[in-house]
Parts: structure tokens; sequence; C-alpha cells
């Protein structure tokens, strides 16, 4: 089955520099792959996506890409706010439609 | 707007009872999804229900089941509340198992004592 590995599992950053979150997956069926941002005491909620017909996406200050020959995708959060802080999960839907889950980043901006 | 319910906030349970999470959604979505979220191991995928009274195991099944008899509405229960089920318990729904979004309930906070 799908196995996805995220890293770094804590990131701490200045406010205005950029954050950077890595992820592995293992099936190569795998062509959809979300990311989800969950503050502290709420729902994960989608933030952006991309699907393996494209190799980057980009939405205001936060960028997806896809390397699908390695297997690996991430996400970039440019030009970091205090609001950035929060926990982020990468994932790949496998070929049985399931979400497959990274583990989780915990990303703390300071002022 | 997608509202996706769950039953309760916090449950406290003691061992060996049997508890019952309740999830309601209002957007006629096919597919529903249990979740266990646990520190440093992500969400982990219990069963999903793809249509009414149709379940499927996820990658942790042991301990729990599922019903769902009604499309808005999808329980997990733990037929014996273990120590080790204390967890953050997420409900998600999605459209369809392409391309869309998984709409999540605001989690059960669950302590087996």
């Amino acid at each position: 089955g799908e196995n996805v590995e995220q890293h770094p599992s804590t990131l701490s950053v200045q406010e205005g520099d950029s954050a950077v979150i890595k992820c592995t997956y293992s099936d190569s069926a795998s062509n959809y792959f979300p990311w989800y941002k969950q503050e502290l005491g709420k729902r994960p909620q989608l933030i952006i996506d991309i699907r393996s017909n494209v190799g980057e996406k980009k939405d205001q200050r936060i960028a997806v890409t896809l390397n699908k020959t390695a297997k690996h995708f991430s996400l970039h959060i440019t030009e970091t706010q205090p609001e950035d802080s929060a926990v982020y999960f990468c994932a790949a839907r496998d070929s049985w439609g399931k979400l497959q889950f990274g583990a989780g980043t915990q990303v703390v901006v300071t002022p | 707007d997608v509202k996706v319910t769950q039953s309760s906030r916090y449950l406290v349970k003691r061992t060996g009872e049997k508890v019952f999470l309740e999830c309601v959604q209002d957007m006629d979505h096919e597919n529903m999804f249990w979740y266990r979220q646990d520190p440093g191991l992500g969400l982990r995928l219990i069963y999903f229900s793809y249509d009414v009274k149709m379940k499927e195991k996820g990658d942790i099944p042991e301990g729990y089941s599922v019903s769902r008899e009604k499309k808005e509405r999808f329980s997990l229960i733990l037929e014996s509340a273990s120590t080790n089920q204390t967890s953050m318990y997420l409900c998600a729904t999605e459209r369809d198992l392409m391309n869309t979004e998984a709409f999540f309930g605001q989690g059960t906070r669950l302590t087996v004592v």
C-alpha cells in the first residue's frame, strides 16, 4: 500500500522567511496530492492540492511542487506570517482512492 | 458550505465500555471516513464507507467497528474501550474518491480511563 513520509516534524521560522515541507510517497499510481493545515484546536482544512499531470501550483504565498519520477512533493510558504503557525499534513491518494497522510509538520512562525 | 458535525467534542469513558462516536454531514457526500489522530503519527484511517450499509477497513481497524444506516450518518463504535484507544478521532467526507477535497469534522477527543 501507499506510504507517505513527511519531514521535518517541526519547523521554526522567523516571520518573513520561507518554510519548506517535504513529503515522499511509495505508490507510483498515486495521482492526487493535497496539503491540509490544522490550526490549534481546529479541524484540518485543505490549503492547496496538485494532480500528477502538473509539476507546480501556486496560490498567493503558498506553492506545491511535484516530482513524479522521484516520488516526492513539497509545500513552500513564502513571507511567513504568525497566522501560518499550524500543523501541516501532506497526503497522497492511493490506488484504492484512499488518502494516506504524512505524520505532520508543526510550523512555528516567530515574530 | 459543507458541514460535518461530530456529536461530542470531548468524551471520557471507562475501560471496557462500549463507545459510540457519531458523525453527520449535510452535503449528500457518498464517502465518509473515520481517522484517528495521534502526535507524530498523523491521520490514520480506521474505516470508511462509500455507500449506505457499505464499509471497508482502513489501516487500523482492530478494536473498532462502524455503522452507516443512512447516507448522512456514519458511526464509529469501540466495542470494548481500552486505554490505547485514547486519541483524537476525526470524521471526514468526500464527494468522490478522485480529486476532491476531504471535509473534516471538529474532532472528538476521547479519553479512556
